[in-house]
């Protein structure tokens, strides 16, 4: 059972928009920056977003991150069978460690 | 950026075993490190993290206690002794780099994990 809950799967056609929701509590996203990873099954992680909505230096501004009160969101526009990809939030707690959602497998139809 | 885990291999429940990051490409003592694991078919979890200079780590519940982060500065290693291991511990073990010294929620490089199996 993650800390932070999303849901297990999203799907969406080529060029088309999907959003990714992660909810957390006062503990983690509250208070604390979001960051966003894509992981291509068999690779590392890769960091998407950090700080609730900036993008790494090479990631395009199709994807996105936002955040409000104890939940953040993920939103990828334009959709490419490339994006085909398990996504995952991540948040520091206060228990002093990082928490990681669950994450999100997404499937582009 | 390059970082490159060994380390990992089969041990019995109740075992130990060390891990161990070099680091290439960046100056290590500038930025925060961390271990994430990602069970077989399963998420990723957050394991321990150390900060820049190594005064500083912090462990997930699942490894206070039985794992130890570590950091050798003039080496680019990074470490990580885990003792007492049992059979949910077995994963695919990362390091990751903060994105600077006391950063572990923004992690900007990864490598590619080393596989921890615990079994009889």
């Amino acid at each position: 059972q993650s800390v932070l809950t999303q849901p297990p799967s999203v799907s969406a056609a080529p060029g088309q928009k999907v959003t990714v929701s992660c909810s957390g509590s006062s503990s983690n996203i509250g208070n604390n920056y979001v960051s966003w990873y894509q992981q291509v099954p068999g690779t590392a992680p890769k960091l998407l977003i950090y700080e609730n909505n900036k993008r790494p230096s090479g990631i395009p501004d199709r994807f996105s991150g936002s955040k409000s009160g104890t939940s953040a969101t993920l939103g990828i526009t334009g959709l490419q069978t490339g994006d085909e990809a398990d996504y995952y939030c991540a948040s520091w707690d206060s228990s002093l460690s990082d928490v990681f959602g669950g994450g999100t497998k997404l499937t582009v139809l | 950026v390059q970082l490159l885990e060994s380390g990992g291999g089969l041990v019995q429940p109740g075992g130990s075993l060390r891990l161990s990051c070099a680091a290439s490409g960046f100056t290590f003592s500038n930025y925060a490190m961390s271990w994430v694991r990602q069970a077989p078919g399963k998420g990723l979890e957050w394991v321990s993290g150390i900060i820049g200079s190594g005064v500083d780590a912090h462990y997930a519940g699942s490894a206070k206690g039985r794992f130890t982060i570590s950091r050798d500065n003039s080496k680019n290693t990074l470490s990580l002794q885990m003792s007492g291991l049992r059979a949910e511990d077995t994963a695919l073990y990362y390091c990751a780099k903060g994105s600077f010294s006391g950063s572990f929620n923004e992690l900007d490089s990864w490598g590619q994990g080393t596989l921890v199996t615990v079994s009889s």
